[in-house]
């Protein structure tokens, strides 16, 4: 079956480590997206890619940083630079005028 | 002034209510999307909207181009309905999500 997968679920990081999220999906989308979550509030855009090779910022990309170099995956790192990297990262994919599809999300809770 | 707003922010009701929830945006778009998240976190997708209106099971979208707003309603409600809705819109090259509608239902 298509799917987007996130991983891992849960993720404890001492400060000032680095932390990368994983996120693959199998629906030949051109289009992913990162977004963080933080409690009672929506969500916010970090980085998006339309295509591989080719990513952009989002409302707050700050501290973080992707890569696409393949149309599957679209990994995530959280860098010692990202102030406040509690959160809950959600990561998404589409392709233009279709439904979008959701990863389950990863919580990261720094120690 | 958010691009995608929603209200209420928060909603409960009663199992068997009528229940709406609304979405109007201010950018130009291809699509709506409505979406569930339970607590958990994870999203589900609900609907797709470029016009007109769609049905599932209990849960009926609307969207008017024109006003740029949309609807979701739910009939017949029930506490496992319990969750957050989010609406979403779909400009060329990306997402941009609505804050939320918490609702709770209440047997």
């Amino acid at each position: 079956d298509g799917g987007i997968t996130q991983s891992p679920k849960y993720l404890f990081r001492k400060e000032g480590q680095n932390v990368t999220l994983s996120c693959e999906q199998n629906l030949n989308h051109d289009a992913m997206y990162w977004y963080r979550q933080d409690p009672g509030q929506g969500l916010r855009l970090i980085y998006y890619s339309q295509i591989v090779n080719d990513f952009q910022k989002g409302d707050i990309a700050e501290g973080y940083s992707v890569s696409r170099e393949k149309k599957e995956s679209f990994p995530l790192t959280v860098t010692s630079a990202q102030k406040n990297p509690t959160a809950f990262y959600l990561c998404a994919s589409s392709r233009r005028d279709t439904e979008a599809f959701f990863g389950q999300g990863t919580r990261l809770t720094v120690v | 002034k958010n691009e995608v707003e929603q209200s209420p922010q928060n909603l409960t009701a009663q199992e068997g209510e009528f229940i709406t929830i609304n979405c109007s945006y201010s950018v130009g778009i291809s699509a709506l999307h409505w979406l569930q998240q339970h607590p958990g976190g994870g999203i589900v997708s609900l609907f797709m909207l470029s016009s007109g209106k769609k049905k599932h099971g209990r849960l009926i979208a609307t969207i008017n181009i024109q006003e740029k707003h949309s609807s979701l309603h739910i009939t017949a409600s029930h506490p496992r309905d319990s969750a957050v809705y989010i609406c979403a819109v779909s400009e060329p090259d990306k997402l941009i999500f609505g804050t939320g509608t918490r609702l709770q239902v209440f047997p």
